[in-house]
């Protein structure tokens, strides 16, 4: 069975320093994988995707994430953090096709502060 | 509509008392899920709708829980006999339905059983 798992809870950064979130997944095939933010009182916005093809993966926001199969990992990474970063993080891994198995785990997040 | 829509986006019951929430997903969208977040919790899945069927309600966590998805769009989520454990932010996305599916969120309704 799939599972994604974020092993950092809560992540406190300075302002203008580099981000990285972790998160490593378990799947039999090559998963989509997906980074979803969620801010204080709003909805998920999906922040970038993993299909196939490159596994640098360029997102919004200056999001970037990388695909490292042998890790079984896509890290999040930003260079240089703002204020307005400062959310919950949700890793998640799809399995592909129409099927009933057709759904997204997600990870149990991660909580990014910034400090000023 | 512009994206999906949730209602109510708040709720507040007493305990034993059956609640209805609703969402209206993103036009054309033939995929809809449910999902739950308790407070400082990740998401839990529910329920997944194709189309009018609901191949997947391995998530639903007991009898008490029970989706339906009406013309293809409009879906009800009903849970009878509310509990404490029942509060919880109540998520429902949609998804074109296409292979690798990027999930679109609603605002979510938030549940507070008393």
């Amino acid at each position: 069975a799939q599972s994604v798992t974020q092993p950092d809870i809560h992540i406190t950064v300075s302002e203008g320093a580099s981000l990285e979130l972790r998160c490593n997944y378990s799947y039999g095939a090559t998963p989509y994988l997906f980074w979803y933010v969620q801010s204080p009182g709003q909805g998920l916005q999906l922040l970038l995707k993993y299909f196939s093809g490159d596994t640098l993966v360029q997102g919004i926001k200056g999001f970037e994430a990388e695909f490292k199969r042998s890790q079984s990992s896509f890290n999040l990474r930003k260079p240089s953090v703002h204020w307005s970063d400062a959310a919950e993080y949700f890793c998640a891994v799809g399995s592909p096709g129409y099927s009933s198995a057709s759904k997204i785990i997600f990870g149990s997040g991660t909580r990014l502060s910034i400090r000023p | 509509g512009a994206g999906v829509s949730q209602s109510p986006s708040n709720k507040v019951t007493e305990k034993g008392k059956d609640v209805e929430l609703r969402c209206d997903p993103i036009s054309g969208h033939t995929a809809l899920y449910w999902y739950r977040q308790s407070l400082g919790q990740g998401l839990e899945f529910l329920i997944y709708f194709q189309g009018n069927s609901a191949p997947d309600k391995s998530g639903l966590p007991s009898d008490r829980f029970s989706a339906e998805r009406t013309g293809g769009s409009v879906s009800t989520l009903t849970i009878q006999r509310t509990q404490q454990e029942d509060s919880a932010v109540y998520l429902c996305a949609s998804s074109p339905g296409q292979v690798g599916e990027t999930q679109y969120f609603g605002p979510g309704t938030r549940l507070l059983v008393l």
